[in-house]
C-alpha cells in the first residue's frame, strides 16, 4: 500500500504570491490533517477534511484554506505569503475522523523570500 | 484548547542505556496518546501509541505508561542505540465534540545516542 503523498517537495515563493499543496492521503483512508511544523512553534494543527467537509480549524488566520476532492485527496492554499509562512508542511492521514492512526506524508517544505 | 507540554527538550544518553520522555497534558478528555519519531528530514514517524483505557504498552525496546490521574505519559526506551537518535514527538488527541483527529503536539525532544 503506497503512504502518504505530498506534492511538491520543495517550493520556494515571493511575499504576496500564493501557494497550493497537494496531499494524497493512504488507499481508504478519509481523512487527511495538516500540519505547519517550525523550529520555533514546533508542530501545529492547520485543519482536517473528513468526507470532503473541514471537521476542525487550528488557529491560523483566514489566508490558510484547505479543501478536500471525493477521492479524499486535499489540497490546501496559503494566498498572501509572508516570510513567517516558510515551513514545512505536514499532512496526515488517517482512516477515520477521532479514531484513526494519523500516518505523515514526507511533507513540502515552503520558503517565502 | 489541549496543551501538551513535553520534557527535556534534549537528550544525551550513551548507547545501552535507557532513555525517558515525559509529557503532560491539560485535557482530561484527551484520550488517545501516539508518540512519533522524527529523522533529520524525514517525516514523522508513529513508533507506540496508547490509549485512556490501558496504563502501560510495550513493543520490543519501546514502552509508554499512561497516568490519567495526573495527566501525564512519558516514552521509555531500553538499550539505546545510534539509530535511536532523533527527534521525538508526543501527542494527545481530544476526545469532545468536534475534535476529530486534531493532535496536539509537544515540543520535542532531540534524542542523542553516543557510541
Amino acid at each position: 500500500k503506497a503512504g502518504v503523498t505530498q506534492t511538491p517537495r520543495y517550493l520556494i515563493k515571493t511575499r504576496g504570491q500564493q501557494v497550493t499543496l497537494s496531499c494524497s492521503p493512504i488507499s481508504g483512508h478519509r481523512s487527511v490533517s495538516w500540519y505547519q511544523q517550525t523550529p520555533g512553534q514546533g508542530l501545529q494543527f492547520l485543519f482536517e477534511y473528513f468526507s470532503e467537509t473541514q471537521r476542525n480549524k487550528g488557529n491560523f488566520p483566514g489566508r490558510f484554506s484547505g479543501r478536500q476532492f471525493s477521492n479524499s485527496r486535499s489540497e490546501m492554499n496559503v494566498s498572501t505569503l509572508e516570510l513567517g509562512d516558510s515551513a514545512l508542511y505536514l499532512c496526515a492521514s488517517s482512516y477515520d475522523s477521532g479514531q484513526g492512526t494519523a500516518f505523515f506524508g514526507q511533507g513540502t517544505r515552503l520558503t517565502v523570500v | 484548547g489541549e496543551n501538551v507540554e513535553q520534557h527535556p527538550s534534549t537528550l544525551s544518553v550513551q548507547e545501552g542505556d535507557s532513555a525517558v520522555i515525559k509529557c503532560t497534558y491539560s485535557d482530561s478528555a484527551s484520550n488517545y496518546f501516539p508518540w512519533y519519531k522524527q529523522e533529520l528530514g524525514k517525516r514523522p514517524q508513529l513508533i507506540i501509541d496508547i490509549r485512556s483505557n490501558v496504563g502501560e504498552k510495550k513493543d520490543q525496546r519501546i514502552a509508554v505508561t499512561l497516568n490519567k490521574t495526573a495527566k501525564h505519559f512519558s516514552l521509555h526506551i531500553t538499550e539505546t542505540q545510534p539509530e535511536d537518535s532523533a527527534v521525538y514527538f508526543c501527542a494527545a488527541r481530544w476526545a469532545g465534540g468536534a475534535a476529530g483527529n486534531k493532535l496536539t503536539f509537544g515540543g520535542g525532544t532531540r534524542v542523542l545516542v553516543k557510541p
